[in-house]
Formats: structure tokens, C-alpha cells, sequence
């Protein structure tokens, strides 16, 4: 079975500050893919990131980036210097691939980001 | 586009209505996706196509009916629902297997069961 776990309910921060985004998974997979995703107020869930689990390269995007390390089966997220329009859910979801690779994203609990000014 | 489009945004039904959520995109995705999100939970699979074919149902309840029409459209049917099913209704779709990039997802149903 596959397990997604995102410890941080709900992050608090000031605009400018750096804050870090945990999310730990479990699988028994050897091929999968972890992905990172948005969701502000308006419902749509936006797509971040999708990672391969054999590239464990950090990944860096503007203000995010992503460390990936499968030896502790982390795929953490890091947003540097805030902004208010980063206030949003973010969830970490994993996906085996091969076989049924379409098939069912298995989301963590969500992070809920507040900035404020 | 690079868009899932979902209609309407928010709607509002009596238990023994009938209603229909629609969905689309035009990337040329060949996987749809059926989500089901509560307030302050992560979202939840519902149904997944796959070519027009409905290839997982996850014990969804016979009130809610699926439906995939041609490739670009999906519909979930809606039919006697219980307040328990007041949720955000996401639609989402993807290409196949090692060209799966990633999940698109729609904005979304907010649906409201009266």
C-alpha cells in the first residue's frame, strides 16, 4: 500500500521568510512518481512538479525548489522568500508508474500555507 | 490548451434531483479522472477512464454514474444524493503511461446537496 504524510497541518509565515514543506512517502514500488501540487481558494488544484524516482537531482524553479532523497523517502519543498499570493493548500500525492501508471494518485493530508504581509 | 474545463462552478440540488457535471479538455489526454474533495481533506478518486473505458471505480456509491462520451468529454451523472455528498467534484486528465506527465486538474463543482 502506499502512504503519502505531510506532518505540518498548517504554516504560518511573514512575507519574505523561506519555509519548508515536508512530505514523507511509502511504497513498495521500486518505479513511481511523487508530485507536488496547489490548491488556493479558488479550488483548482495547480500542477508544481512531477518527480521520477530514479532522478533524485534537486530541482530549483524561481522561488521553489525541491529536494528529493530517497533514502529517507522525502520529497520536500521549499519556497524562498514568500510572497502572500504563495497562501494556498499544498498537497504531495504519489503515483506508481508502469503497468497502470494513469491510475490512483495517493495525496498526503495537505499543508495549509499562510503568508502574511 | 492546456485547460480542464468543468461546468457548472457551483451548483445546488435537492435530494431527489437529477444533475450532471461536465467536464473537458482538448490536450488529447486519453485518461480522465473523477476526484472527490471535502472541506480540509485531500482529494479523493472517484472513477479513472481510460480510452472512453471506465477502467476503476472505487466503490462509489450507484447514485453517482459516470459517463465518458468521446475522449475529450466526461460527465458524472448525479441522482438521488445524500447531504454527505456536498463536496468539491474535481475533474482531472492525463496522458498514458510513460507520457504521463502529470495530472491536470479542472477548478472544480462545488456542489451543495439540500
Amino acid at each position: 500500500a502506499q502512504k503519502v504524510t505531510q506532518a505540518q497541518t498548517e504554516i504560518s509565515v511573514v512575507e519574505k521568510e523561506d519555509v519548508t514543506l515536508d512530505c514523507v512517502y511509502e511504497t513498495r514500488d521500486t518505479t513511481y512518481y511523487l508530485f507536488w501540487y496547489k490548491q488556493p481558494p479558488s479550488g483548482e488544484l495547480v500542477f508544481l512538479i512531477r518527480r521520477n524516482s530514479f532522478d533524485e537531482q534537486n530541482e530549483i524553479s524561481g522561488r521553489y525548489s525541491w529536494n528529493f532523497q530517497k533514502s529517507t523517502s522525502s520529497f520536500n519543498f521549499t519556497i524562498t522568500a514568500s510572497q502572500v499570493v504563495d497562501s494556498a493548500v499544498y498537497f504531495c500525492a504519489l503515483n506508481r508508474a508502469g503497468g497502470t501508471s494513469y491510475g490512483k494518485l495517493t495525496f498526503g493530508q495537505g499543508t495549509i500555507l499562510t503568508v502574511h504581509p | 490548451d492546456t485547460e480542464v474545463t468543468q461546468t457548472p462552478k457551483h451548483l445546488v440540488m435537492g435530494m431527489t434531483n437529477k444533475k450532471s457535471l461536465k467536464c473537458e479538455q482538448h490536450m488529447g489526454h486519453r485518461a480522465m479522472y473523477w476526484y472527490k474533495q471535502k472541506a480540509k481533506k485531500p482529494p479523493e478518486l472517484m472513477f479513472v477512464y481510460s480510452y472512453e473505458k471506465l477502467s476503476i471505480n472505487e466503490s462509489v456509491p450507484s447514485r453517482f454514474s459516470p459517463e465518458c462520451p468521446n475522449s475529450s468529454l466526461l460527465n458524472l451523472h448525479l441522482h438521488a444524493l445524500q447531504p454527505e455528498d456536498s463536496a468539491l467534484y474535481l475533474c482531472a486528465s492525463s496522458q498514458q503511461g510513460p507520457l504521463n506527465y502529470g495530472y491536470t486538474f479542472g477548478s472544480g463543482t462545488r456542489l451543495t446537496v439540500v
